[in-house]
């Protein structure tokens, strides 16, 4: 099994300012044949299901802010958000989907305003 | 627009077993994808249980393995989620989801339904 570590377990970040989330595998995610990270970020808000915002790393779903940008590869991976509005207060969670349609997610991180 | 539905009862008695249906609409399920389970404990973070594909092949969360039978009924666009010997653990907002037949990413999820185990 791919075990999601997510760091920090919360955060709280001043409105305007930049706000950064860590996730590692216990193993890789990279697939060597297609060079491509199965590594997906999703915002929860609070009563919401989980929404897409970011896989293959780094490419941004349809309709997300540019604001939101995630890096990596490997094992380690960012989620960075810039600029950090009210409505970005959620939870974030890292997913890997590797071993998909078998995934798993990250403990999830709390996101606050400061 | 892809959208999920769950139906079922909000509440099991423990031992029993938890039955939901997940409806989907402006989609066809036989298209492809697979279409799985994830719960969420109150207050904690997501757990994937299952997914399906539309061929029928299953693939499950080996801690719940034993408990779990994920179906399709093409039929009617449906797949369903038992889970069987329920304790008061398996509480939790249930959400089914399709994931991206190009990323392999649950990409549509429903809004959730709250599963209390309790007697």
């Amino acid at each position: 099994d791919i075990v999601m570590t997510q760091s920090p377990d919360s955060l709280a970040v001043s409105l305007g300012e930049r706000a950064t989330i860590n996730c590692k595998s216990s193993q890789t995610v990279l697939y060597s044949s297609n060079n491509k990270n199965y590594l997906a970020w999703y915002q929860q808000r609070p009563g919401q299901p989980p929404k897409l915002l970011i896989y293959w790393a780094s490419t941004r779903e349809s309709g997300v802010p540019d604001r939101f940008s995630g890096s990596g590869s490997g094992t380690d991976f960012t989620l960075t958000i810039n600029s950090l509005q009210a409505e970005d207060v959620a939870v974030y969670y890292c997913q890997q989907y590797y071993s998909t349609p078998m995934y798993s997610f990250g403990q999830g991180t709390k996101l606050e305003i400061k | 627009q892809v959208q999920l539905q769950e139906s079922g009862p909000g509440l099991v008695k423990p031992s029993e077993t938890l039955s939901l249906t997940c409806t989907v609409s402006g989609y066809s399920i036989s298209s492809g994808s697979y279409w799985g389970w994830i719960r969420q404990p109150p207050g904690k973070g997501l757990e994937w249980i299952g997914s399906i594909y539309h061929s029928g092949s299953t693939y499950y969360n080996p801690s719940l393995k034993i408990r779990v039978t994920i179906s399709v009924d093409m039929s009617k666009n449906q797949f369903s989620l038992k889970l069987s010997s329920v304790t008061a653990a398996d509480t939790a907002v249930y959400y089914c989801a399709r994931d991206s037949a190009v990323t392999g990413v649950p990409d549509f999820w429903s809004q959730g339904t709250l599963v209390t185990v309790s007697s």
